[in-house]
């Protein structure tokens, strides 16, 4: 997807172990998201940020931890990967808060 | 009562019929209202976005608020198999968007 990357593509973790994906974007934009997307479950947003080190939590937050120190990365961490937290995840950026945002093709994690 | 509610389907059209997604809300708050597609295995890309209550039209897509009834809908004319895909609605109101489930659609050609 054009101005949005994330990292890895698929990864395979074991559980109890720390995890960390990467979204990157070129585009300058404010803000930026981290959802898992589960089926029956659709789009749950896990945290959000609205500028560099200004972060906050989404609805699913229990279990992960973000950061960003610069503009154009945004880091999710799975602190210690549990089974549950099997499942696709997107990020997502975007120039305002209500206009529609910009998601980047995924990362499909699998804990065993 | 969930922020946001759409049925998951699927949805199964023959090619060149008019197909009809919709959504419904409860949060009266929300003023933007957006369609995203999501093909399999891919992010969900922005298709219609819309401010308050109203039509919009782009090529063979239509959306349609109706906030007084809190009913969203996005029309599709003319189907082809390349709009088999899942469609989620979304919304927004103070800082973050809230999307519906999404509706799997397939047009069978």
């Amino acid at each position: 997807d054009a101005g949005i990357t994330q990292s890895p593509r698929h990864k395979v973790t074991e559980t109890g172990t720390p995890v960390t994906l990467r979204c990157h974007q070129t585009e300058n934009h404010r803000y930026m998201y981290w959802y898992r997307q589960d089926p029956g479950h659709g789009l749950r947003l896990i945290h959000y940020s609205y500028g560099v080190k200004d972060t906050d939590k989404g609805e699913v937050s229990d279990g992960y931890s973000v950061s960003r120190s610069k503009t154009e990365d945004f880091l999710l961490t799975l602190e210690s990967a549990t089974s549950s937290q099997t499942s696709v995840y997107f990020c997502a950026i975007g120039k305002d808060s209500n206009y529609g945002y910009t998601f980047g093709s995924g990362t499909r994690l699998t804990v065993v | 009562q969930k922020e946001v509610e759409q049925d998951p389907g699927p949805l199964s059209v023959p090619e060149g019929a008019i197909v009809s997604l919709n959504c419904t809300y409860s949060n009266s708050a929300f003023q933007y209202f957006m369609w995203y597609r999501q093909y399999s295995r891919k992010g969900p890309e922005l298709l219609m976005y819309t401010y308050s209550s109203g039509n919009k039209e782009d090529g063979r897509f239509t959306a349609q608020v109706d906030k007084s009834s809190k009913y969203i809908s996005l029309f599709i004319r003319d189907s082809q198999p390349s709009d088999s895909a899942t469609y989620l609605c979304a919304m927004s109101a103070v800082d973050k968007i809230i999307f519906g489930k999404g509706t799997r659609l397939h047009i069978l050609p």
